[in-house]
């Protein structure tokens, strides 16, 4: 099985700031690597597929990038509404993996 | 818009047998891959498994033998069924569609269903 390894697992900052979170890969994935936001008590909610291709009405300050086996989401001028839990995804192989989650908390 | 409704029993007990329906509108499932995907309590997302186009599914291999995918195309409906629950299997359950070409991303989910595995 492919193994995601996201980080950190937890991160406290400031509306109006910057946060990258990390996800890489124990092999190749390509740009089979999608992005998920998760509230409390929510379904996921896709952000970004396929490496950096942003979802339909999820807004501009949110970013994909990397290959092969970094990638890496950014969220500029960061929103109440932005405070949430994050999860990679690879898609590549079977079986489908998910990263453990980075928490983003207000500072 | 295409939207996902999970539907079954809240409450199992062990060694029995889950069955868990995903009822889709807006969007037939003849395409696509459907995805179930589960959240055991506070923690991450775990994958199960999907079912294709052509009616075949594939299974995470820790649950091989144990799941079973199935579909119910006049009523655009599929289904999960996992045998011999335990405590570990207590999550809650998603129903997600996976678009080939959008890297196989889950776009569109069902709300989820808690399930506990409980005498």
């Amino acid at each position: 099985d492919i193994q995601m390894t996201q980080s950190p697992s937890s991160l406290s900052a400031s509306v109006g700031g910057t946060v990258t979170i990390t996800c890489r890969a124990n092999q190749n994935v390509f740009n089979y690597l999608n992005w998920y936001q998760q509230k409390p008590g929510q379904a996921p909610k896709l952000l970004i597929y396929g490496v950096s291709n942003l979802q339909s009405g999820v807004p501009s300050r949110f970013s994909g990038s990397g290959s092969g086996t970094d990638f890496a989401l950014s969220i500029n001028s960061l929103q109440l509404e932005d405070f949430a839990t994050y999860f990679c995804q690879q898609t590549y192989t079977n079986p489908i993996v998910f990263g453990q989650g980075t928490e983003v908390v207000i500072k | 818009q295409v939207q996902l409704q999970e539907s079954g029993p809240g409450l199992v007990k062990p060694s029995e047998t889950l069955s868990l329906t995903c009822t889709v509108s807006g969007g037939s499932i003849t395409t696509y891959h459907w995805n179930w995907i589960r959240q055991p309590p506070g923690k991450g997302l775990e994958w199960i498994g999907y079912i294709y186009d052509n009616g075949s599914f594939s299974t995470h291999p820790s649950l091989r033998g144990r799941v079973t995918i199935s579909e119910d195309t006049s009523r655009n409906q599929f289904s999960l069924k996992l045998t011999s629950l335990t405590a570990a299997d207590t999550a809650v359950y998603y129903c997600a569609r996976g678009r080939r070409g959008y890297a196989y991303a889950n776009d569109f989910w069902g709300q989820g269903i808690l399930v506990t595995v409980s005498t």
